[in-house]
């Protein structure tokens, strides 16, 4: 499969400060990133879509102006996590895809764990 | 909108046992579905995914899926579980469109 490659894998942080997320595809042309966060005990939800060049795409409830999301190569996206706060502590996991592939595996990071105290 | 429904939210077993997991998707269109697993402080691995043909889907560890349109479900099952089967399983769906996941079942098999 896919690799894909995420750091920090854990951080922890203050509130207030600013975080940012790497995520990389190794062996692989990224058009399309998404970006997901896990809760404790909960399902992944989907945050935003972004495209290679592009502005991103944030589901309803997400903050575009809190989860600022760069796509600007076909293997590298960082979204970073503005002015943290408790209530943003997450699992935040990526997933490279093209979309002519879209029919076929969607391949995930091993994730971030955000802690912010 | 498609949405995913996982019945169990926790299941217990012990070694050896038989294991199905429930699930069921809501979606109007042709669905790509999967199964991931997330064992525990690691991230998610592709069980097994099912495009078209055969609805009966072997996957890697000795876990298969079978799915049944008419149900809108494509459950999960293994015939002996391991203990290094403990893990947090997710149904997911697609149709042409980012996966949509179930909340999760927690499986933990006791020796």
């Amino acid at each position: 499969g896919a690799v894909v490659s995420q750091h920090p894998s854990r951080v922890i942080c203050k509130s207030g400060t600013s975080v940012k997320i790497e995520c990389r595809s190794l062996d692989f042309q990224a058009t399309t990133m998404f970006w997901y966060r896990q809760f404790p005990k909960q399902s992944l939800m989907l945050m935003a879509t972004s495209n290679e060049g592009s502005k991103a795409t944030y589901e309803q409830g997400v903050e575009k102006d809190k989860f600022l999301i760069n796509h600007a190569s076909l293997t590298l996206s960082t979204l970073t996590v503005t002015s943290a706060h408790p209530e943003d502590s997450s699992f935040y996991i990526c997933s490279p895809m093209d979309w002519e592939h879209i029919r076929e595996t969607q391949y995930f990071g091993p994730g971030t764990r955000l802690l912010v105290l | 909108a498609q949405s995913v429904s996982q019945h169990n939210h926790h299941v217990i077993l012990s070694e050896a046992a038989s294991l199905e997991l429930g699930c069921n998707y809501s979606y109007g269109g042709t669905v790509n579905l999967f199964w991931y697993v997330q064992y525990p402080g690691q991230h998610l691995q592709l069980l097994l995914k099912y495009f078209s043909g055969d609805p009966l889907v072997k996957g890697i560890k000795g876990f298969e899926a079978e799915f049944i349109k008419s149900k809108f479900s494509f459950n999960l099952r293994k015939p002996s579980v391991q203990w290094s089967d403990t893990a947090e399983y997710f149904c997911a769906v697609s149709g042409n469109t980012p996966l949509v996941f179930g909340k999760g079942t927690r499986l933990s098999v006791i020796a």
